[in-house]
């Protein structure tokens, strides 16, 4: 049973234009959410989070919301580029388990040039 | 700064063989991690240690896999016997306290 999910496996935009990847999730003790960035052959690395007390975050091009009733975050990438290419995995974790973040299974994002 | 060494980056074994995965986490990081990831289920916790000390290994397959970690730089991961539903790739990674993972490149297994 899948806590964290994201059910779009892959997103094409258009370079310049908003890219919008969606995340679910079913445990409401979730108090922390992050995005993660991974390139082929490569680990995943941290990209932007938000503590569940916000309803948005931003850094740059990247803005992540937060719906607590809806269990939904989002990543927004404007504008987008080509080396935003990759794939993003959303993942959360929990006061009563802080380290332990449950990722989604990713969304693979290509920029098209 | 060196990040999160892992090793090998691939290793192709028949079923039934030992594999033995490595991991040397991030200088004066006390927490380490085992992820699994594959196509289905995305990127799975297997084991976090923290100083050097298993805490939480519910994400562990299954008797086949086991996990060690002897001293604060390094770090194994064993599947014994090895079966072709094992393959994936295997990530480690490290923080420091409640701070943000970092991943190694991860090491890709594939079972025959």
């Amino acid at each position: 049973d899948q806590q964290v999910k994201q059910n779009s496996p892959s997103l094409s935009v258009q370079e310049g234009r908003i890219s919008i990847l969606n995340c679910d999730y079913t445990n409401s003790m979730f108090d922390y959410f992050l995005w993660y960035k991974k390139y082929p052959a490569e680990g995943p690395t941290f990209l932007i989070s938000i503590s569940s007390i916000k309803d948005k975050n931003e850094d740059g091009r990247f803005t992540v919301f937060l719906n607590k009733s809806a269990k939904h975050l989002s990543l927004h990438i404007v504008p987008s580029q080509p080396g935003d290419s990759a794939v993003y995995f959303c993942a959360a974790s929990g006061a009563d388990s802080s380290y332990k973040l449950i990722f989604g299974s990713g969304t693979r994002l290509l920029v098209r040039p | 700064d060196a990040g999160v060494i892992q090793s090998p980056r691939h290793e192709v074994t028949e079923m039934g063989q030992e594999v033995t995965l490595r991991c040397k986490p991030i200088s004066g990081h006390n927490s380490l991690f085992w992820y699994r990831q594959t196509m289905m289920r995305g990127l799975e916790l297997l084991i976090y240690f923290n100083n050097n000390v298993p805490i939480d290994d519910s994400g562990m397959p299954e008797d086949r896999f086991s996990a060690k970690m002897p001293n604060a730089s390094f770090s194994t991961l064993k599947i014994q016997p090895s079966e072709p539903r094992d393959s994936a790739v295997y990530f480690c990674a490290s923080s420091q306290g409640a701070g943000e993972l970092f991943f190694g490149e991860g090491s890709r297994l594939t079972v025959l």
